[in-house]
């Protein structure tokens, strides 16, 4: 039972471009979005999270872009850099719960 | 270090075997969490827990896994008689309170090798 899809499964940037990874959610109750970033042979680590009473939340080159009506969300990565290839997951929350999506494995090129 | 700490980071069984896979939480939290990750695969929710108490195991493979967090000592999650197709990194987090009220603070990981 996949609650967060998340899209594109890899992704390819020059540095100093932009990465764009996209989430949609099912459930409406959710009500806490992290984005995760995985380092090869590391665990995930909390990279920025937005919660839904809010469009935009930026913190340095990432930004999660929140649309509640589409139940879609996104992270961009301005500025990409190489330091920046890792496997990046949205995740979406509630009381009990939080589910992953399938990550997306981001490689910047120099 | 006060990090999520698991062990062991690697560990080897043969079909049949029984792999035990430990996770210390951040000091002061209460709520653990441990997950799957297939190689090249994503996070898969197997299990949360507080203390002495099961919240959601829905995750979780009815046969052959359990898991459980005790008063005192770490969380153990227990598999029975591994299958090759058990092969897989188990990732545990930790956090103060309910997931959707912050971070989870993730171990490095521990390596499943079934032969």
């Amino acid at each position: 039972q996949q609650q967060v899809k998340q899209s594109p499964q890899s992704l390819i940037v020059q540095k100093g471009g932009i990465s764009i990874i996209n989430c949609a959610y099912e459930n409406t109750a959710f009500d806490y979005f992290p984005w995760y970033q995985q380092f090869p042979g590391k665990g995930p680590a909390l990279l920025i999270a937005i919660r839904p009473d809010v469009s935009e939340k930026k913190e340095g080159r990432f930004t999660i872009s929140f649309n509640k009506s589409a139940k879609q969300f996104s992270l961009h990565i301005m500025d990409s850099q190489p330091g920046d290839s890792a496997t990046y997951f949205c995740a979406a929350s509630l009381t009990n719960d939080m589910r992953f999506g399938a990550g997306t494995r981001l490689t910047v090129k120099p | 270090n006060a990090g999520v700490m698991q062990n062991p980071r690697h560990l080897v069984r043969r079909r049949g075997q029984e792999a035990r896979l430990r996770c210390s939480p951040v000091k002061g939290h209460s709520h653990v969490y441990w997950y799957r990750q297939l190689p090249e695969e994503g996070l898969k929710f197997m299990v949360y827990l507080q203390k002495e108490n099961i919240i959601d195991e829905s995750g979780m493979p009815k046969e052959r896994f359990s898991a459980e967090f005790p008063k005192e000592g770490p969380s153990i999650l227990r598999i029975q008689q591994v299958v090759r197709g058990d092969s897989a990194a188990y990732f545990c987090a930790s956090s103060p309170s309910q997931p959707n009220t912050g971070e989870l603070f993730f171990g490095e990981g521990s390596r499943l090798t079934v032969l």
